[in-house]
């Protein structure tokens, strides 16, 4: 069974850090591209960043270009969200999601429950 | 960036109808657009992608078209667990930019 368990979310001050995990079981991890999704308390679903199956790969929203920044340790089946500069519109539920394939340009068919991230003083 | 429109954004029906949501491309993207669907409080489910493949254990009732850079998500005939929002999903090449979301609910 495919697991995602997201943690490392909480409450930081603007133009604060916080680095988001993403513990993955029940398949091949360095076999498929992952996804970091968010969606603001009432708001639709927003693309943050994705990265490929190696990890050679990498692609962000412009909204978090030069402050956030997705990673992957496949040796410890773990995806990483390093966010910088952290504004009060990046207050949201982030979702770690599994690519249907190795590349990016895939479907995301499992996700994990969330983990919220809030931004204020 | 190519910009993906959803329609409606919010939509009642009764049980038993057929429903339609339509998003569209502003630019080609063949067949890599993706459906979800998210049901009140609870993490977003993958329905369709490739356009028109059903994701394994999703009900028969759900179906997914092209017609150019128009996609469309119907549902055959609405259920009362089908209560949500629908998101549509472009992933031919960065950003993989979501659809504004579709609420549906129950009339």
């Amino acid at each position: 069974e495919v697991q995602l368990l997201e943690s490392g979310g909480g409450l930081v001050q603007p133009g604060g850090s916080l680095r988001l995990s993403c513990a993955a079981s029940g398949f091949t991890f360095n076999n498929y591209a992952m996804t970091w999704v968010r969606q603001a308390p009432g708001k639709g679903l927003d693309w943050v960043s994705s990265i490929s199956a190696t990890g050679g790969s990498t692609y962000n929203a412009d909204s978090v270009k030069g402050r956030f920044t997705i990673s992957r340790d496949n040796s410890n089946n773990s995806l990483y969200l390093q966010m910088n500069s952290l504004r009060a519109e990046d207050t949201a539920v982030y979702y770690c999601a599994k690519a249907g394939s190795g590349d990016v340009a895939a479907r995301s068919n499992y996700w994990g429950q969330g983990t919220l991230v809030t931004v204020s003083s | 960036d190519i910009q993906m429109t959803q329609s409606p954004s919010s939509l009642s029906a009764s049980v038993g109808d057929r429903v339609t949501i339509t998003c569209r491309a502003s630019q080609g993207i063949s067949n890599y657009l993706a459906w979800y669907q998210q049901k009140p409080g609870k993490v977003p489910k993958l329905l369709i992608y490739a356009a028109s493949t059903l994701q394994s254990g999703v009900p028969s009732r759900f179906s997914g078209s092209r017609s150019g850079t128009d996609f469309t998500l119907t549902i055959s005939s609405l259920q009362p667990e089908d209560v949500a929002t629908y998101y549509c999903q472009k992933y031919n090449s960065a950003p993989f930019t979501f659809g504004q979301g579709t609420r549906l609910e129950i009339k």
